[in-house]
Formats: structure tokens, C-alpha cells, sequence
């Protein structure tokens, strides 16, 4: 069972354009991270959103965790070519002692020049 | 960066051979966890740790076991490997405080990628 849906799985845009990634779930977490991998290496931190209706920036990387804490969004402005990755979300469910996280199956992002 | 590595980086075995992979943490966290990432899958929990010697299973813990002697290492062992196990194994840490999103970021060592034949 897949607690966390994370939308698009594939993403392919020109250099420029703007785009949106989902990650949504019927639990409630406590909190919510994204992460961006880079082929041959391990997840990186982005961003963790705590609060529900939060909004943290990224330079144009815009994080927004939803008002219930059940779902999250990315949006990335103008993207770039630089952007290129796998985008992770993770959620520590509410009550989660040892903040042990559930991932979402990530989304492939390419950006062409 | 966090300060983890994980040895080796390549591993190529066969079918019922014993392999251990070993994380080692220069941050002093507490909480360890080790998980594999395969296509389709996204990251899944193998087993993790919050403290020395203190241990638990993940969601995908059958034919795999850890040890933490110490702080600073965690121990993946998969007692006779599988193809099944073939993926590329992730070790990540998280700190434990009060405060619950620190506790609940955690970071990435490098990745081993395990190819059993």
C-alpha cells in the first residue's frame, strides 16, 4: 500500500517553462520532505514543512505543505536545465517516534535547453 | 554536507553468499535507518535503529539483518543473498530532539549499488 501518491511520475519540459509536483495521502503526517537525486548519488534535502499551510522558498523552488498536513506541493519557476533529477517527497506519520518516513515513488523531472 | 559514508560503493556477489554493508556517521546521530531504492518502488525501510544496539524492522526486513555496536556504524547483512536483492542500498540519519522536524529530516549517505547474480 502506497501511503504516499506523488504526481506526475515523469515530467519533460523546455528550458523556461514552469511546473508543479504533487504528493498526496489520506494520513496526516506530522511532517512532510522533499528531496532531489541526481543519478549515481544519495537523496538530498530540500526542504522540511512542518505546519499545516506552511510555504517555504528555494530561490524558485516553491515548497506548500496543505492545510490538513495531508498533502504537499513543489512548484519550480523558470525551470532550467540544472533542475534535472528525481524530486522525492517523505512524510513522518503523526506519532512517529524515531522519524522513520514513507516516500512517494518520485517524479523524473528532465529540462531540455 | 552530512557526514556519512558507505562502504563499499559496488558490490558484486552471487546467489548465497553472505554480504555486509557497513555505514559509518561522523555526526554522532542517534537514529540510523538503512533502505534499498528500487525502480517502481521509490525508497523502502529496511530496518533502522535508535540507539546502540537498539534495532527494528522496517517495512522490507525478510533475509536482511543489522547490528549497531557502535554509534557511528550501522550494519546491513543479507545472510544469503538473493537476486531479489539486487538494488542499490541507501543509509540516512536524523538527529533526536524535541524538535519534530528536525527529527524527522534525515540525510543520505552515497548509496551502494549490489548486484547478486
Amino acid at each position: 500500500t502506497q501511503l504516499l501518491e506523488q504526481s506526475p511520475q515523469f515530467l519533460s519540459i523546455q528550458e523556461g517553462e514552469n511546473l508543479t509536483v504533487y504528493c498526496n495521502s489520506s494520513s496526516v503526517f506530522s511532517s512532510l520532505q522533499w528531496y532531489r537525486q541526481e543519478p549515481g548519488e544519495g537523496p538530498v534535502l530540500l526542504v522540511t514543512v512542518v505546519t499545516g499551510g506552511e510555504v517555504k522558498k528555494l530561490k524558485r523552488l516553491t515548497f506548500q505543505f496543505g492545510d490538513a498536513r495531508k498533502d504537499s506541493s513543489l512548484h519550480i519557476t523558470a525551470a532550467q536545465p540544472g533542475d534535472t533529477g528525481l524530486y522525492l517527497c517523505a512524510g513522518a506519520i503523526g506519532g512517529t517516534s524515531y522519524g522513520k518516513l514513507t516516500f512517494g515513488q518520485g517524479t523524473i523531472l528532465t529540462v531540455h535547453p | 554536507d552530512a557526514g556519512i559514508t558507505q562502504s563499499p560503493r559496488h558490490k558484486v556477489t552471487e546467489t548465497g553468499t553472505p554480504v555486509t554493508l557497513r555505514c559509518h556517521q561522523t555526526e554522532n546521530h542517534r537514529y540510523m535507518y538503512w533502505y534499498r531504492q528500487d525502480p517502481g518502488h521509490g525508497l523502502r525501510l529496511i530496518h533502522y535503529s535508535y540507539g546502540v544496539k537498539d534495532t527494528d524492522k522496517g517495512e522490507v526486513s525478510d533475509g536482511y539483518s543489522v547490528s549497531r555496536s557502535k554509534t557511528e556504524d550501522f550494519l546491513l547483512t543479507l545472510e544469503s543473498a538473493t537476486s531479489s536483492q539486487t538494488s542499490v542500498y541507501f543509509c540516512a540519519i536524523s538527529e533526536s530532539t524535541q524538535d519534530r522536524g528536525r527529527r524527522e529530516t534525515q540525510y543520505f549517505g552515497p548509496g551502494t549499488r549490489l548486484l547478486v547474480l
